[in-house]
């Protein structure tokens, strides 16, 4: 089954102390990214990746990172959580960039509270 | 001005109702538009995709652009209470590139039965 998974899918945390949330696909997609999605603000791109070692910004990267090692997985990172990065948060994954928007899958979620 | 606008509701309806949710958008050079249904607790899922502007039907689903107003709109028909979801509009430059994805903040619809 095509699918995109989340781990965890939630996390309590506090500030300062990092974490890592995990994102893995099994459809052999070029092109993976991350959303956070926030009541009022709806999803908005964290960071995106065209392909194994290529990563660029998308619209809100600020205390995010990110790495692409192997294609199935991008994991994002954030190494000192704050409050404010208290949010549901979506992987996403799709067969390229440039590939139709129906090749693109969601993930489940993951809901982060940062104390 | 939010590139994509859309009314968060909450709508609320009676089971076999038409259900009409929109979104209007500012920028002209968008050209694919879509709708994206997100039960709760999970992730969005594409529902239904127009490029350029007219009509698009799926079953009970119907995807309408109207470029020159800029507006956007998802009508069901014959609502089911499975329905119940959240529906959120997107769209994007020409190409259809996902990395360009502009989203709606989502219209909460429940179907009553």
């Amino acid at each position: 089954e095509a699918q995109v998974t989340q781990n965890p899918r939630y996390l309590i945390t506090v500030t300062g102390k990092k974490l890592t949330v995990t994102c893995s696909q099994n459809m052999n997609h070029e092109y993976m990214s991350w959303y956070r999605q926030d009541p009022g603000l709806g999803l908005r791109q964290i960071y995106y990746s065209m392909n194994v070692e290529v990563t660029d910004k998308g619209d809100v990267p600020e205390g995010y990172k990110v790495s692409r090692k192997e294609k199935r997985n991008f994991p994002l990172i954030l190494e000192s959580p704050s409050p404010n990065q208290t949010s549901l948060y979506f992987c996403a994954s799709s067969l390229s960039l440039a590939a139709p928007v129906e090749t693109q899958y969601f993930g489940p979620g993951t809901r982060l509270l940062v104390l | 001005q939010k590139e994509v606008e859309q009314d968060p509701g909450p709508l609320s309806v009676p089971e076999g109702a038409i259900v009409s949710l929109n979104c209007t958008y500012s920028n002209s050079a968008f050209q694919y538009f879509m709708w994206y249904r997100q039960y709760s607790r999970k992730g969005p899922e594409l529902l239904m995709y127009t490029y350029s502007s007219g009509n698009k039907e799926d079953g009970r689903f119907t995807a309408q652009v109207d470029k020159s107003s800029k507006y956007i709109s998802l009508f069901i028909r014959d609502s089911q209470p499975s329905d119940s979801a959240t529906y959120l509009c997107a769209t994007t430059w020409i190409g259809g590139s996902q990395g360009n994805l502009i989203f709606g903040k989502g219209t909460k619809l429940s179907v009553k039965p």
